[in-house]
């Protein structure tokens, strides 16, 4: 059975790092693109980026280019998504889920990050 | 970077209605077009991946399909649970992009 469990909900303060994880099992973690979602309160649906766990390989939407950063550790089968400076506006649910044919399948069940002063 | 329009944003249908939703992308299409639906505090999930493969579990009544520069969703007979928004997602050349999405609500 594929499953993605990620870190427990943050709160943090404009100007905090953050990161957050996506612990995976079930499946080969080298071999499958994983990524990550924004879903800010109330709103749809964002493709952030994603990674190939394999060779570390890492694309990014042009929005959330140079904020944050996508990785993944092969030895712990787990993806990170990871802020340097937090802003109010980072304040959303993350999800990160496996890809295949382009879609996510998997999916984890969301890490809530609330950024305030 | 892509743009996916999905529309329409709001759909009110009443139980049994054939509902459809569209979405078009601004680049040179992929098949690799996704829906998802997803309620109210839970988790989206895969109804339908490579534009009209039905995911393992998902009810027959959803359906995809493509027209020329469009990609559909139907739901052919609407049921209580399917109360919802939905969304699509495109993703061509490691680049993906989500509609802004459709809830359907109850007429």
């Amino acid at each position: 059975e594929v499953l993605l469990v990620q870190s427990g909900a943050e709160m943090k303060k404009p100007g905090d790092s953050l990161k957050i994880s996506c612990k995976t099992s079930g499946y080969t973690f080298s071999d499958y693109w994983i990524g990550w979602v924004r879903q800010m309160p109330g709103e749809g649906l964002e493709w952030m980026g994603i990674v190939y766990p394999g060779d570390s390989d890492t694309r990014y939407s042009p929005s959330f280019e140079g904020h944050v950063t996508i990785s993944a550790d092969k030895s712990v089968t787990t993806a990170y998504l990871q802020w340097a400076s937090l802003r109010a506006s980072d304040t959303a649910t993350y999800y990160c889920a496996t890809i295949s044919y382009g879609s996510f399948d998997y999916w984890g069940q969301g890490t809530l990050v609330t950024v305030s002063p | 970077d892509i743009q996916v329009t999905q529309s329409p944003s709001i759909l009110s249908a009443s139980v049994g209605d054939r509902v459809t939703i569209t979405c078009r992308a601004s680049q040179n299409l992929s098949s690799f077009l996704a829906w998802y639906q997803q309620k109210p505090g839970k988790v989206p999930k895969l109804l339908i991946f490579k534009a009209s493969s039905l995911d393992t579990g998902v009810p027959s009544r959803f359906s995809g399909s493509t027209s020329g520069t469009e990609f559909t969703l139907t739901i052919t007979s609407l049921q209580p649970d399917d109360f919802a928004t939905y969304y699509c997602l495109h993703y061509k050349d490691f680049l993906g992009a989500f509609g802004r999405g459709t809830k359907v609500d109850i007429k």
